[in-house]
């Protein structure tokens, strides 16, 4: 069973800090990685892809990777109250028979206080 | 460029009717995939198809539901007999091979 595990928070951050999203997933055979925004009441807003270890940075967001770990993390840098929104991890593998699904968590959801 | 589309974008039904949720995915891109995400709750996954090959329905809740996609583009989620429980949010998504998937902005269905 793939799982990608993250805590439901809420995380709360006040605004021009970091925010630190986390991510753990099960499946070694995973190679690609994704953080997905969703704000209240819209659809998933793919915001960062990941792929190799080590860090991948776009503007104020840097995301994180190590597989030894498998672990997935998301850096905020200068938060701002429009970032308050759930983020969402997700996995893709290239192992078994289902290697085009993604698998999701549950998502974070991060507010961010002015 | 025009991303996912998705009619209609709120639907509201009466138990034991028939519904039909339409997505169109972005051009090019040859997966499709549907989703479902209940109040509060995470993605559950209903059915991917991939070009002309035979969909993955493994996700479908029961029989009451199915999905066509129609010359590899448009694709219909048909739900039967509608129950309450199938209230939610669902998605549809595309990819242009597997990995990153552009989500539509979904219908909100509501059953009664």
């Amino acid at each position: 069973q793939k799982e990608v595990e993250q805590n439901s928070g809420p995380l709360s951050v006040p605004e021009g800090a970091i925010a630190s999203l986390n991510c753990t997933y099960s499946d070694r055979g995973s190679q690609s990685f994704f953080w997905y925004r969703q704000y209240s009441g819209k659809s998933p807003e793919l915001i960062m892809s990941i792929y190799s270890n080590g860090d991948k940075e776009d503007g104020r967001f840097t995301a994180q990777l190590n597989k030894a770990s498998q672990y997935v993390s998301l850096l905020i840098r200068d938060s701002q109250p429009s970032d308050s929104a759930t983020y969402l991890c997700a996995a893709h593998s290239n192992s078994g028979g289902s290697n085009y699904k993604l698998t999701f968590g549950k998502g974070t959801l991060l507010t961010v206080n002015p | 460029g025009a991303g996912v589309s998705q009619s209609p974008s709120n639907k509201v039904t009466e138990k034991g009717k028939d519904v039909e949720l339409r997505c169109d995915p972005i051009s090019g891109h040859t997966a499709l995939y549907w989703y479902r995400q209940s109040l509060g709750q995470g993605l559950e996954f209903l059915i991917y198809f991939q070009g002309n090959s035979a969909p993955d329905k493994s996700g479908l809740p029961s029989d009451r539901f199915s999905a066509e996609r129609t010359g590899g583009s448009v694709s219909t989620l048909t739900i039967q007999r509608t129950q309450q429980e199938d209230s939610a949010v669902y998605l549809c998504a595309s990819s242009p091979w597997i990995n990153e998937q552009f989500f539509g902005p979904g219908t909100r269905l509501t059953v009664l």
